[in-house]
């Protein structure tokens, strides 16, 4: 069965410049999370959606992160003026509902800000 | 937020069983206790999650201790796949669902 999707898998791209990166959920799933995980270091959450809204971006770490999910499916996490620091493999996840805890990640987004 | 402490890494010889503990001694009563692995170059894994009750599933075991201040994740016959990262997380699971990693423990399986 089809899990969660991830794209692009590798991105490289200059400082400053704007990237999107996608997350397709398992089908049904209504939770949907971000994550970047720098190398040798745990996930960091960035982003939690219950359906469509956003229940808790405190982990975003400042306003140059935005992310959206206006279907309550597929997500978009969006990065404006990229920074080198940005450099990380951004990690999507989907549970069936909040109440499961049981996350199913992808594979990653591996950014690159040269 | 409730913390978890574990060990940065632990060693283990293959078909031997591994014992990877975790602390919270912060822990709530609504908490429940997730573990999760990460293989190379791959998304975390769920692995198992309990309250307060040891849990068994066709991956691992997981004991927790009676105060639940602690709790550990067994594998009972380590193979060179079980090598990866193991996170132990705590979760409350209401409206504001969000789950938080630590470092977790690198577990290393010698053949």
């Amino acid at each position: 069965g089809a899990g969660v999707s991830q794209t692009p898998s590798n991105k490289v791209t200059e400082k400053g410049k704007y990237v999107e990166l996608r997350c397709d959920p398992i089908s049904g799933h209504t939770a949907l999370y971000w994550y970047r995980q720098s190398l040798g270091q745990g996930p960091e959450f960035l982003i939690y959606f219950q359906g469509t809204g956003a229940a808790d971006d405190s982990g975003l770490p400042n306003d140059r992160f935005f992310a959206v999910r206006p279907e309550g499916s597929v997500s978009t996490l969006k990065i404006q003026r990229t920074e080198r620091g940005d450099s990380a493999v951004y990690l999507c996840a989907s549970s069936l509902s909040v109440n499961t805890g049981e996350l199913f990640f992808g594979e990653g987004s591996r950014l690159t800000v040269l | 937020d409730a913390k978890t402490t574990q060990p940065n890494s632990m060693e283990s010889n293959e078909e031997e069983p591994v014992h990877l503990p975790c602390n919270h001694s912060t822990i709530s009563g609504t908490d429940y206790i997730h573990w999760y692995r990460q293989l190379p170059s791959q998304g975390p894994e769920y692995v198992i999650h309990g309250l307060t009750s040891n849990v068994n599933n066709r991956m691992a075991s997981l004991a927790i201790a009676e105060d639940r201040k602690s709790s550990t994740l067994i594998l009972h016959r380590a193979t060179l796949r079980d090598a990866a990262v193991y996170y132990c997380i705590l979760l409350l699971y209401d409206n504001n669902n969000d789950m938080r990693f630590g470092a977790g423990t690198r577990l290393t399986v010698k053949p």
